[in-house]
């Protein structure tokens, strides 16, 4: 059964302090782990897909990484604007299956 | 992009009643979607997964007769919620596979 795990559940940081979100994941045969962003009562917003251990992608001020077991959404000098759960989904058959979230706070 | 219209944003229902949420691919057809159910503080669980024509494929532990899913078109998902209880307040969201998953702007059910 696959299994995703995010930590921190709840992260708060300066405007300006960087850190990382981390997602391990438990999957038999990943066809992809996906990241969103959702603000309160709002659906997810669709921020990368990484399909093989060594990829990365960035926007903005994100860049998320992916290994064999987990992955890691950076987010570089953050801005209040970047307030937001953080979801991270793997897809190992034909829905997504989703972890917990961080929810992330960046105060001015 | 791809954008999926879910209607309504929010319900207040009283008990016993049936509430419908519907969820529309918006230029383009999805032959799928998906109806997720999200407790506060909680993961997006997936509910069911509706194909246009055909039955809807529920998860385990989800009570088919209680939420009914109609896909009757390749535009248009419907989710219906069957003499709900207190306990069905959650937040509903679908999501349809283009661009990736896309998902809709969620309902919020409120069952009082």
């Amino acid at each position: 059964e696959d299994q995703v795990t995010q930590s921190p559940e709840a992260l708060r940081l300066q405007e300006g302090e960087s850190s990382s979100l981390n997602c391990s994941y438990t999957v038999s045969g990943l066809r992809g782990l996906f990241w969103y962003r959702q603000d309160p009562g709002k659906g997810p917003e669709f921020l990368f897909t990484l399909y093989s251990a060594g990829e990365e992608k960035e926007k903005e001020r994100l860049k998320a990484t992916l290994t064999k077991k987990e992955s890691f959404l950076h987010i570089t000098a953050p801005k209040p604007e970047d307030s937001a759960t953080y979801l991270c989904a793997v897809h190992s058959g034909y829905a997504l299956n989703f972890g917990k979230g961080t929810s992330l706070l960046v105060t001015p | 992009g791809a954008v999926v219209s879910q209607h309504p944003s929010w319900v207040i229902c009283k008990s016993g009643t049936s509430v419908k949420i519907e969820c529309r691919s918006l230029d383009f057809q999805a032959t799928t979607m998906f109806w997720y159910r999200q407790f506060p503080k909680q993961s997006l669980m997936l509910m069911a997964t509706s194909n246009e024509g055909s039955k809807a494929t529920y998860e385990q532990g989800v009570e088919k007769d209680k939420f009914l899913i109609n896909h009757a078109s390749l535009t248009l998902s419907t989710l219906t919620v069957t003499s709900a209880h207190p306990e069905d307040s959650s937040f509903y969201i679908c999501s349809a596979i283009e661009d990736g998953y896309t998902f809709g702007s969620g309902t919020r059910l409120t069952v009082v």
